[in-house]
């Protein structure tokens, strides 16, 4: 069985502050990370994902993340936000065998302060 | 490329009526997914399609939700009779090929179901 933790709620950070969205999971199997993004009145959109090599990936918009398997973490990072970065953050993972199925977190909703 | 389109967008019903939501995937992709997203809470899987076949239904609550995907190509959602819990809102989701653990899966706007 699989589980994600978004201990976070709800972040409120000022514009250019860096920000840091944790993610923990739990799971028999091994698995793939995702994080996904969604924007208001928007539907779920990919923001990046894990699925071998370098632990350390990196997506178009300046996040990171970085996939820690000692404590099943994959936390979102960006040096400096900004406010068009306001939007709800769900981490998710997706076993490597079987069907192709997401797990999701409650997420996290950022809120980005001018 | 158009994405996953969904309607209605919105929809409010009464407890014990009967609501039907329609999803038309990105073209080509064999996978098609129905979450549910409860206030607060991450989108849960309710059903997979692999084309017109079911791969996963595990989660769906059969005696009032039921889905198909004649064609596999769109699909449709159905509750009946709704309760006041289903009120959320209904993802459908699409991807190439299920049997890729890598493969991405793209989301529509999804349903807001109100139940009164």
């Amino acid at each position: 069985a699989q589980s994600v933790t978004q201990l976070d709620s709800q972040v409120p950070v000022f514009e250019e502050a860096p920000v840091e969205l944790r993610c923990n999971y739990s799971s028999s199997v091994s698995v793939y990370l995702f994080w996904y993004v969604q924007y208001p009145n928007q539907g779920l959109q990919l923001l990046l994902k894990y699925l071998s090599g370098s632990t350390l990936v990196e997506s178009i918009n300046g996040f990171e993340a970085e996939f820690n398997k000692s404590q099943t973490s994959f936390h979102l990072r960006k040096p400096s936000v900004h406010i068009s970065d306001t939007a709800e953050y769900f981490c998710a993972v997706s076993p490597l065998t079987g069907a192709n199925n997401l797990f999701f977190g409650t997420g996290t909703r950022l809120t980005v302060i001018p | 490329e158009a994405g996953v389109a969904q309607s209605p967008r919105y929809k409010i019903i009464e407890k014990r009526q009967s609501v039907a939501f329609w999803c038309n995937p990105i073209s080509g992709h064999a996978t098609l997914y129905w979450y549910q997203q409860i206030l607060g809470q991450g989108p849960k899987l309710l059903i997979q399609f692999q084309n017109n076949g079911v791969v996963d239904d595990s989660q769906l609550p059969k005696d009032r939700f039921s889905a198909e995907r004649l064609k596999g190509v769109d699909s449709t959602l159905k509750i009946q009779p709704a309760k006041l819990e289903d009120s959320a809102v209904y993802l459908c989701a699409s991807s190439l090929d299920r049997r890729e653990g890598t493969d991405t899966q793209y989301f529509g706007p999804g349903t807001r179901l109100t139940v009164l």
